[in-house]
C-alpha cells in the first residue's frame, strides 16, 4: 500500500517568505508526527497529532512554526517569515498508535528539503 | 546536550563480515530503544527495537544489544550485505512517542 507522502520534496524560499509543507499519512493512521532534521543531525521532534488534535507542540522552535491537521488525515506544517536557520529536511511520520507509547512503529515519509536563502 | 550519541560518523565493512554500530545515551530514564535505517532520498525505516527489560533482541541478520549499566547499545548485522549500505540512526524514548535520535552512522558494505 501507499506509504507516507510529502510535498513538495524540495522548497527554496527567500528569507522572510512563508512556506507550507504537506504530509499525507498512511490511510487510517491515527498518530502523526513532524520532525526537523538539520544537516548532519538526527531527526528532532517538533509536534504530535492524534487525529485532528495537536497533543504536543513542545518541539516547535518558535511561534513562527505552526502545524495543523484539521480533518485528522492530511497535515500541513507552516513556517512564517522563514530564516536561514530553518533550512533543514522536514520529516513527517505516521503511526497506527492510539496511545502515547513508543511501541507502535512510526512510518516516515521522504521529507521536504527546505533551503532558505 | 546530546542525549543519544553515535560517535562513529561512518563505518566500512567487507561483504559477509559483521557490522557493529554503536550508540551511547546519557539519560537513565530511557526505557525503549530503536534503530532506523535510511537510504538517500528516502525517509528512515524502522529496523529493530529493544525494551530496557531485555539485553538482547534478534531479528534475522540484525541483533541489538543493550548494556544498561554502560548506557550503551549496539546493532550487529551478520552477515553484512551491500544492500545494508545506508545511514543508521539510533533512537531512544522515555516511554512515549517522542523519540530522541542520534546523529547517525553511515555504513558502507564493500562487495
Amino acid at each position: 500500500g501507499a506509504g507516507v507522502s510529502q510535498s513538495p520534496r524540495y522548497k527554496v524560499a527567500k528569507r522572510g517568505q512563508d512556506v507550507a509543507l504537506r504530509c499525507d499519512p498512511i490511510s487510517g493512521h491515527v498518530s502523526l508526527f513532524w520532525y526537523q532534521q538539520a544537516l548532519g543531525q538526527g531527526p528532532e521532534f517538533l509536534t504530535y497529532f492524534q487525529n485532528e488534535a495537536q497533543l504536543d507542540k513542545s518541539g516547535l522552535p518558535s511561534d513562527r512554526f505552526f502545524a495543523e491537521r484539521p480533518e485528522g488525515s492530511v497535515s500541513t506544517l507552516k513556517i512564517q517569515r522563514t530564516q536561514q536557520e530553518d533550512s533543514a529536511v522536514y520529516l513527517c511520520a505516521s503511526s497506527l498508535a492510539t496511545s502515547g507509547g513508543p511501541y507502535n512503529e512510526q512510518f516516515f515519509g521522504p521529507g521536504t528539503r527546505l533551503t532558505v536563502l | 546536550d546530546q542525549q543519544v550519541k553515535q560517535n562513529s560518523p561512518s563505518l566500512s565493512v567487507q561483504e559477509g563480515r559483521i557490522s557493529i554500530l554503536n550508540c551511547d545515551y546519557t539519560n537513565s530514564m530511557f526505557d525503549y530503544f530503536l534503530w532506523y535505517k535510511k537510504y538517500p532520498a528516502e525517509g528512515p525505516t524502522f529496523l529493530i527495537s529493544i525494551s530496557s527489560i531485555k539485553d538482547k533482541n534478534e531479528d534475522g541478520r540484525f541483533t541489538v544489544f543493550l548494556n544498561k549499566s554502560a548506557k550503551h547499545l549496539s546493532l550487529h548485522i551478520v552477515p553484512s550485505q551491500p544492500g545494508d549500505s545506508a545511514v543508521y540512526f539510533c533512537a531512544a524514548s522515555k516511554g512515549t512517542y517522542k523519540y530522541i535520535f542520534g546523529t547517525g552512522t553511515r555504513l558502507k558494505v564493500l562487495a
